[in-house]
């Protein structure tokens, strides 16, 4: 079946430093979604992408999915204590295949140091 | 209610006893979803439903079945728990298949 990776599975970053993660599918999706959890918390949705290499920013946030769309990233720049917590990227396979079902990654789990 | 509610907030539970999540949405969606979230595995889907009145398979739906009787609740029951069922459990809607995920707080289950 259909599966996402997310890398790395730990983010330790300083704060005001950039960072990125990643976002790999087995299979060519139709749109992927990012999520960030807090902890403690429930995911609630960031964005969702849908073209070949289309970019989208959020303020500190850049997201971007790949021209094959099968690969994603999230790049936070000036990383904030606010970012904290768990970004989880959600693929959804082209339509008919493995039952059109969103897959989630791992996740990748950011704790900042001021 | 505004949105997606989950209850209990958490829960244990001894092995081979009967439980039932349970999940209301005030939004009017027709898709809803349980996730099961263990540490480093992410969120993995356990069933869901398109619509009122149908259900289906997810990723990991052994020991598990839900129900879809109207379009605002979607319970979760474990027939007989077990001590891998210890997790926290997710319920999520959206308005359609395709859509984006609103998930409720959460439902943090033990199994002893």
């Amino acid at each position: 079946g259909q599966q996402v990776m997310q890398i790395p599975q730990y983010q330790h970053v300083q704060e005001g430093e950039d960072f990125t993660t990643y976002c790999n599918s087995s299979t060519t999706l139709s749109n992927i979604q990012w999520y960030k959890q807090r902890p403690g918390g429930h995911p609630v949705f960031l964005i969702q992408l849908v073209k070949s290499g289309e970019v989208k920013k959020q303020k500190r946030l850049t997201f971007q999915f790949g021209e094959a769309k099968k690969n994603s990233s999230l790049h936070i720049t000036a990383t904030q204590t606010t970012d904290v917590g768990t970004y989880f990227c959600a693929g959804r396979p082209q339509e008919g295949a493995a039952g059109n079902k969103l897959t989630f990654g791992g996740g990748t789990r950011v704790l900042v140091k001021p | 209610i505004a949105g997606i509610t989950q209850a209990p907030t958490s829960q244990i539970l001894a092995a081979g006893r009967r439980m039932t999540l349970r999940c209301t949405q005030d939004m009017r969606h027709n898709a809803m979803y349980w996730y099961r979230q263990d540490l480093g595995l992410g969120l993995r889907l356990i069933h869901y439903s398109n619509t009122a009145g149908t259900t289906g398979k997810g990723e990991v739906p052994d020991g598990y079945s839900v129900s879809r009787a109207n379009t605002d609740d979607f319970p979760l029951t474990l027939a007989s728990a077990v001590p891998s069922q210890t997790s926290v459990y997710f319920c999520a809607s959206s308005r359609d298949w395709a859509g984006t995920q609103y998930f409720g707080p959460g439902t943090r289950l033990t199994v002893l």
